[in-house]
């Protein structure tokens, strides 16, 4: 139980595009969902929390509006990175959580590595 | 500054022997700690996990010891086998703006010699 399943695996996009990744839980519903990036070498860094029907709370320094974070369903996250610029290329990795399943206990997607020529 | 620490990058250890990888802390309202297992291009997966208020939590092979006094908690794993061989971050969980967010270390890559 407590799957979590992110696609695309892998994306590589032409500067200026823009790339949506999804995030499903696929057995449990999500009460909140996080996405995260990660360099290379380095820990998750936190990006944004969302919960579902509500707007996603961004940490600081992260642009809203370059990272569009949408949780339309209880199983469903997507982050879109609009413009994409060769600075966004990283490894992304989406999280979910649920109250139903472990209070503190965090999901997690395979990640999706974004390649912006 | 970091909040979560993992002071070693990477960890040797023969077969059957112990492993002990280890995380420091600086946040004393981290109030639960996991620790997760990651292999290249996968998601972290849930290893095992301690609240603040033990000292011991123990799951088959794993064991993670928490010393709150020294903001200092490990995980042990024996006997180790080479399927344990995987980069083990720690992460320590506290509410901030109604959630339960975790901080993340930059992880410690184990190698388990046959």
């Amino acid at each position: 139980g407590a799957v979590v399943s992110q696609h695309p695996s892998w994306v590589i996009c032409k500067s200026g595009t823009s790339v949506k990744i999804e995030c499903r839980s696929l057995d449990f519903q999500a009460t909140t969902m996080f996405w995260y990036r990660q360099f290379p070498k380095q820990s998750l860094m936190l990006m944004a929390t969302s919960n579902e029907g509500s707007k996603a709370t961004y940490e600081q320094g992260v642009e809203k509006d370059k990272f569009l974070i949408n949780h339309a369903s209880l199983t469903l996250s997507t982050l879109t990175v609009t413009s994409a610029h060769p600075e966004d290329s990283s490894f992304y990795i989406c999280s979910a959580t649920s109250g139903m399943v472990a209070k503190n206990i965090q999901y997690f997607g395979a990640g999706t590595r974004l390649s912006v020529l | 500054d970091q909040q979560v620490k993992q002071n070693s990058p990477s960890l040797s250890v023969q077969e059957g022997r112990i492993s002990i990888l280890n995380c420091d802390y600086t946040n004393s309202m981290f109030d639960y700690f996991l620790w997760y297992k990651k292999y290249p291009a996968e998601g972290p997966t849930f290893l095992i996990s301690i609240s603040s208020i033990k000292d011991k939590n123990e799951d088959g092979r794993f064991t993670v010891f928490l010393n709150k006094s020294a903001k200092h908690l490990s995980l042990h794993i024996v006997p180790s086998q080479p399927g344990d061989s995987a980069v083990y971050f720690c992460a320590a969980s506290a509410v901030q703006g109604g959630s339960e967010k975790l901080v993340f270390g930059k992880g410690t890559k184990l190698t388990v010699n046959p």
